[in-house]
């Protein structure tokens, strides 16, 4: 049973064009959600959080967006690069259990 | 600041064969996981620890074993490996169960 899923498994977007990137969860225990970045042959890097109590968490050209009620988190690169192209991994806890589920991944790829 | 270092980068096995991947932080961080990631899964949560002495099962803990003898230290056992094993395994290491993950490069492993 997958508690994390991202259903777009690749996404291809216009350089400069605004990216976005879902997720959707099932538990409603999870409160703290991560998104990673991972390049071919490397392990991930962290991008940006949130938390329940927030519905919006914002990086430069990275804005995390959350919604509670659907269980939807999603991910918006403003403007997008050549070099954002990677895939892209949501992440979600709860504070009972400090472990952290993944969703499968979208592969974005930039236009150039 | 090496980070997570994880050894070998690549490894072939025959079924039946153990062997151990390593894994190194300096870092100072308690919390260390190991994960899996194989294609249309994601990244698997197989064993954690929340510090030296301390380990927890993750969502595919079968087939592997891990110890926490130090906090920069935690190896992942492969008993008796499987081609069901083959598979891309990352380390992750945080200052706490809530923190960014910092991960390591991964190590390749195929089970023949």
């Amino acid at each position: 049973d997958q508690q994390v899923k991202q259903n777009s498994p690749s996404l291809s977007v216009q350089e400069g064009r605004i990216s976005i990137l879902n997720c959707d969860y099932t538990n409603s225990m999870f409160d703290y959600f991560l998104w990673y970045k991972k390049y071919p042959a490397e392990g991930p890097t962290f991008l940006i959080s949130i938390s329940s109590i927030k519905d919006k968490n914002e990086d430069g050209r990275f804005t995390v967006f959350l919604n509670k009620s659907a269980k939807h988190l999603s991910l918006h690169i403003v403007p997008s690069q050549p070099g954002d192209s990677a895939v892209y991994f949501c992440a979600a806890s709860d504070s009972g259990t400090y472990k952290y589920i993944f969703g499968t991944g979208t592969r974005l790829k930039v236009l150039a | 600041n090496a980070g997570v270092t994880q050894t070998p980068k690549f490894q072939v096995l025959k079924t039946g064969q153990s062997m151990t991947l390593q894994c190194a932080q300096d870092m100072n961080h308690e919390y260390m996981s190991w994960y899996r990631q194989d294609p249309g899964m994601g990244l698997r949560l197989i064993h954690y620890s929340v510090g030296a002495g301390i380990t927890d099962q993750g969502e595919v803990p079968n087939g592997y074993n891990v110890s926490r003898s130090t906090t920069e230290d935690f190896p992942l056992r492969l008993l008796s490996a499987a081609p069901s094993q083959t598979s891309v395994y990352f380390c992750a290491s945080s200052q706490t169960g809530r923190a960014e993950a910092f991960f390591g490069q991964g190590t390749r492993l195929t089970v023949v």
